[in-house]
């Protein structure tokens, strides 16, 4: 079974901050993948990145980057110089079946 | 791309009645899909397991006779809600994988309100 943790409910944050999105993970799998959804108010989940869990490279796209920690089953996110647009549900998920209580980001002007 | 349609993206019932959604991936073949139900404010959940040419695997505690689950083609898997109560008023989500690094994509939901 897999079971995932995102402590935190919502985030504010005023535009052009930085905002990290934790999330912990546990699996009794040896190898697994981790992702990351957006889910905006228009309710579409949209997939933002998959990571093996043998690749613990943390990885940098734009504005978003992602430490992935196996040691401590930590798979954050980062968003740089947030945006307005930015506001939406981040859902961590282990695995395709699994998926954490998500985050509401908040970014305002 | 990984493209999957939803349809409906809304719709409203009336206590009693069947309501069909339909997922399609529209550039691949799935031979597996998902569905989920999404209470507002509230994580994904995942209801059964859509196989082509076979029976759906349904998640503990999500009635099979309630909500019918087909998938007929590669290409579609249909969920129908049956005898809709208030209580099945939510958000439905499917998804569905396309292999190499897409990871899986979702519809974009249909919100269901049964009055």
């Amino acid at each position: 079974a897999q079971k995932v943790t995102q402590a935190q409910t919502e985030i504010s944050v005023v535009e052009k901050e930085d905002v990290t999105l934790d999330c912990v993970y546990e699996t009794r799998d040896t190898t697994y993948y981790l992702f990351w959804y957006k889910q905006p108010p228009s309710g579409e989940l949209v997939f933002l990145i998959r990571r093996n869990s043998f690749d613990e490279q943390n990885e940098i796209s734009g504005r978003y980057s992602w430490n992935f920690q196996k040691s401590t089953s930590s798979f954050n996110f980062t968003i740089t110089a947030s945006q307005v647009v930015d506001s939406a549900v981040y859902f961590c998920a282990p695995g395709k079946l699994t998926f954490g209580t998500g985050t509401r980001l908040q970014v305002t002007l | 791309g990984a493209v999957v349609s939803q349809h409906p993206s809304r719709v409203i019932c009336k206590s009693g009645t069947s309501v069909k959604i339909e997922c399609r991936s529209l550039d691949f073949q799935a031979t597996t899909m998902f569905w989920y139900r999404q209470f507002p404010k509230q994580s994904l959940m995942l209801m059964a397991t859509s196989n082509e040419g076979s029976k759906a695997t349904y998640e503990q505690g999500v009635e099979k006779d309630k909500f019918l689950i087909n998938h007929a083609s590669l290409t579609l898997s249909t969920l129908t809600v049956t005898s809709a109560h208030p209580e099945d008023s939510s958000f439905y989500i499917c998804s569905a994988k396309k292999g190499g690094d897409y990871g899986y994509t979702f519809g974009s939901g249909t919100r269901l309100t049964v009055v």
